[in-house]
């Protein structure tokens, strides 16, 4: 069974662009949680889908957003880039019940200059 | 929203001897907890989970101990090899998954 894919694994945008990053999760997975993974913060959760439907949302503004098609497949958006938004976004995928085993993709590294 | 605090937050241990990484959490609904690995460049990956009506779970040269009255868990590594060093993460989780600020394990030969 494939893993879970994110796309694009690299990109480098300039301040006050935004930008879109795509998680395709593993075959049969309906949740989709979205992380951003920086030296000094950690694993910050940004929001899971489930079904289509937000979840949960962690604490980040409003220029963070997402979405999740019938596919499962999962986009996140940040509009309004900061230097400060530079950083490693990991989406994970889990079946969608409880407890939410959940498995990494392998990131995209995003490069705010 | 859940906490979730990782201590220590640096391990150095020698071939051969345990680690043991600790957490806690201050969500009392939080029922699962995983622990993940992290190598340099990689993605985190699952390693050991447990739920919260078991109070240990063992595997292989890993285990992990829960104590919900104290809002605990702890990941135990014995044997460790060089293989090990990597960055460690414990989370927790009802709704959604919070994680602790990860442990960098280094292994020396």
């Amino acid at each position: 069974k494939a893993g879970v894919t994110q796309t694009p694994r690299y990109l480098i945008k300039t301040r006050g662009q935004q930008v879109t990053l795509s998680c395709s999760p593993i075959s049969g997975h309906r949740s989709v949680s979205w992380y951003q993974q920086t030296p000094g913060q950690g694993l910050q959760f940004l929001f899971e889908y489930f079904s289509e439907t937000q979840r949960n949302k962690g604490n980040f503004p409003g220029r963070f957003s997402g979405r999740q098609f019938s596919n499962s497949r999962s986009e996140m958006n940040v509009s309004t880039l900061e230097l400060g938004d530079s950083a490693l976004y990991l989406c994970a995928s889990a079946r969608g019940g409880s407890p939410l085993e959940q498995y990494f993709g392998p990131g995209t590294r995003l490069t705010v200059t | 929203g859940e906490n979730v605090e990782q201590h220590p937050s640096t391990l150095s241990v020698q071939e051969g001897d345990s680690a043991v990484i600790k957490c806690t959490y201050s969500d009392s609904a939080s029922n699962y907890f995983p622990w993940y690995k992290q190598e340099l460049g990689k993605r985190p990956q699952l390693i050991i989970d447990i739920r919260s009506n078991v109070g240990e779970k063992k595997d292989q040269r890993i285990a992990v101990t829960l104590n919900k009255t104290a809002k605990h868990f702890s990941l135990h590594i014995t044997e460790t090899q060089p293989e090990d060093s990597a960055v460690y993460f414990c989370a927790a989780s009802f709704n959604d998954m919070r994680f602790g600020a990860g442990t960098r394990l280094t292994v020396k030969p």
